[in-house]
C-alpha cells in the first residue's frame, strides 16, 4: 500500500529525443507526487511536483503527466540533453504526513 | 530554500564501532528527516527526528541502532551503531523548511564504508 513502483530502471535516450519515466501507486490517499534527480555524489533535489486536482504540470522541458484513476503518473523530459544524464526518483505522500515514499529510480543516460 | 550541510562526506570505519553523522540547517524547520540510500538503490525513510521530543521510527529502524538526537531547530545528528558491512550506505538528512507538504531539501549525503 505504501510502495510506489517505478520503470524503466534504466534508460538510454538520445539527445534531442523524449525521456519518459513512469511510476504507479497503490495508495489512494497520497496526494502529493513530486519528482527527485540526482547526480552522481548529491542529494536529491525536487524537480517537479504535481497535486490530483491536475492532469498534467510543466516546467520547462519538463512535464508529468498524472493519471488517477490508473494511479499512475510519468515524467516526460523533451528535448534531453545529455546533461540531463541522472538518476530519477518518483515519490508519492500524504498530505501531513510529511514523509516521502521514494519509487526505485530510474538511471538515465542522454548520449550525444 | 534550504542549505543542508552533512559531516562527515564519507568515512571508512571498522566493524563493531559506531559514527555519528550531523546535520545542519541554515534555516529553523519543524521536522528534519533521516533516509537510507544503498549503493544504487532508493532511498529508506529511516526517521523523522522531531524537536523536543523523541524520533519517530519507520519500520524495519529501531533507536538503539539508529539513536538521533535533535537538539534544536537547525540541527540533528544520526548515529549509526555497532557497525556491520550491511551498514555500508549512503545516509541523508532532509528537511521541509515550508512545512506541511512543500519542497523537500536534501544534504548531500554522508558515505559510510564499514569493514
Amino acid at each position: 500500500q505504501q510502495q510506489v513502483k517505478q520503470s524503466p530502471q534504466s534508460l538510454i535516450v538520445q539527445k534531442g529525443g523524449i525521456s519518459i519515466i513512469n511510476c504507479a501507486y497503490e495508495n489512494t490517499a497520497f496526494d502529493y507526487f513530486p519528482w527527485y534527480q540526482q547526480f552522481p555524489g548529491k542529494g536529491p533535489a525536487l524537480l517537479i511536483a504535481i497535486r490530483p486536482d491536475v492532469s498534467e504540470k510543466k516546467e520547462g522541458r519538463f512535464t508529468i503527466s498524472f493519471n488517477k484513476s490508473a494511479k499512475q503518473f510519468s515524467l516526460h523530459i523533451m528535448d534531453s540533453q545529455p546533461g540531463d544524464s541522472a538518476t530519477y526518483f518518483c515519490a508519492a505522500s500524504i498530505q501531513g504526513a510529511q514523509k516521502l515514499v521514494f519509487g526505485q529510480g530510474t538511471r538515465l543516460t542522454i548520449n550525444p | 530554500s534550504a542549505v543542508i550541510s552533512q559531516k562527515p562526506s564519507r568515512d571508512i570505519c571498522q566493524r563493531g564501532t559506531s559514527l555519528t553523522i550531523q546535520c545542519q540547517v541554515d534555516s529553523q524547520v519543524t521536522m528534519m528527516f533521516w533516509y537510507r540510500q544503498q549503493p544504487g538503490q532508493s532511498l529508506t525513510l529511516i526517521a523523522t527526528a522531531n524537536q523536543g521530543s523523541e524520533a519517530t521510527y519507520e519500520s524495519g529502524f529501531v533507536i538503539d541502532k539508529f539513536p538521533i538526537s535533535r537538539p534544536n531547530l537547525t540541527f540533528s545528528t544520526l548515529t549509526v551503531s555497532n557497525m556491520s558491512p550491511e551498514d555500508s550506505s549512503i545516509y541523508l538528512c532532509s528537511a521541509r523548511p515550508g512545512g506541511g507538504t512543500g519542497e523537500l531539501f536534501f544534504g548531500e549525503g554522508s558515505r559510510l564504508t564499514v569493514l
